[in-house]
């Protein structure tokens, strides 16, 4: 079993919608988590980051964060063709413990 | 100011043959990372750098794979022998503060 899962997608959702993206983990070492979001033929761009448990908000992207239940979401609300992407989760255990560990994706598409 | 730069975009090569991805990180980051993302995949730890420390070299599925990091700036994964299992995009990222790591555009290694 993988450390990180993330729900598969793909997703396609008309623009306006509100949408919900989700990881489930297993280490329970993990204390920084990130969301990335990756353009195709394009590197991975950090778009939101946490640590430990709790909400994040920056502009229409909202992450949370349940250390209990070792579940991270990212919502979009009133989604736009441009966030059309693949979104990645990906967490670690602490500054010095240098990788990240990354989910598999879930592709978004916006439909105007 | 400029990113991660990494050459070349794309490389076809022929099964059996070595080649050399390069990985220029932002200036002043001190931790480098190498990840391998294979088609519809997530991103997969390949090794990490981190200032004058031994490099994590965990993540390197053969002893096919190295990689160096000269002047604790440019670094290059070398792939001796490649086989097509190797085909992928491989991503270079470095590090400032915490967990917010800056990927390069990633090198499309094709082997045939």
């Amino acid at each position: 079993q993988k450390e990180v899962e993330q729900d598969p997608g793909p997703l396609s959702v008309p623009e306006g919608a509100i949408v919900s993206l989700n990881c489930t983990y297993s280490n329970s070492a993990f204390q920084y988590f990130m969301w990335y979001r990756q353009y195709s033929r394009k590197g991975p761009e950090l778009l939101m980051y946490t640590y430990s448990s709790g909400n994040k908000e920056d502009g229409r992207f909202t992450a949370q964060v349940d250390k209990s239940s070792k579940y991270i979401s990212l919502f979009i609300r009133d989604s736009q063709p441009s966030d059309s992407a693949t979104y990645l989760c990906a967490m670690s255990a602490g500054t010095n413990a240098g990788k990240s560990t990354f989910g598999d994706g879930t592709t978004l598409t916006v439909k105007p | 100011g400029a990113g991660v730069s990494q050459s070349p975009s794309n490389k076809v090569t022929e099964k059996g043959k070595d080649v050399e991805l390069r990985c220029d990180p932002i200036s002043g980051h001190t931790a480098l990372y190498w990840y391998r993302q294979s088609l519809g995949q997530g991103l997969e730890f390949l090794i990490y750098f981190q200032g004058n420390s031994a490099p994590d070299k965990s993540g390197l599925p053969s002893d096919r794979f190295s990689a160096e990091r000269t002047g604790g700036s440019v670094s290059t994964l070398t792939i001796q022998r490649t086989q097509q299992e190797d085909s992928a995009v491989y991503l270079c990222a470095s590090r400032t503060r915490a967990e917010t790591q800056y990927f390069g555009p990633g090198t499309r290694l094709l082997v045939l």
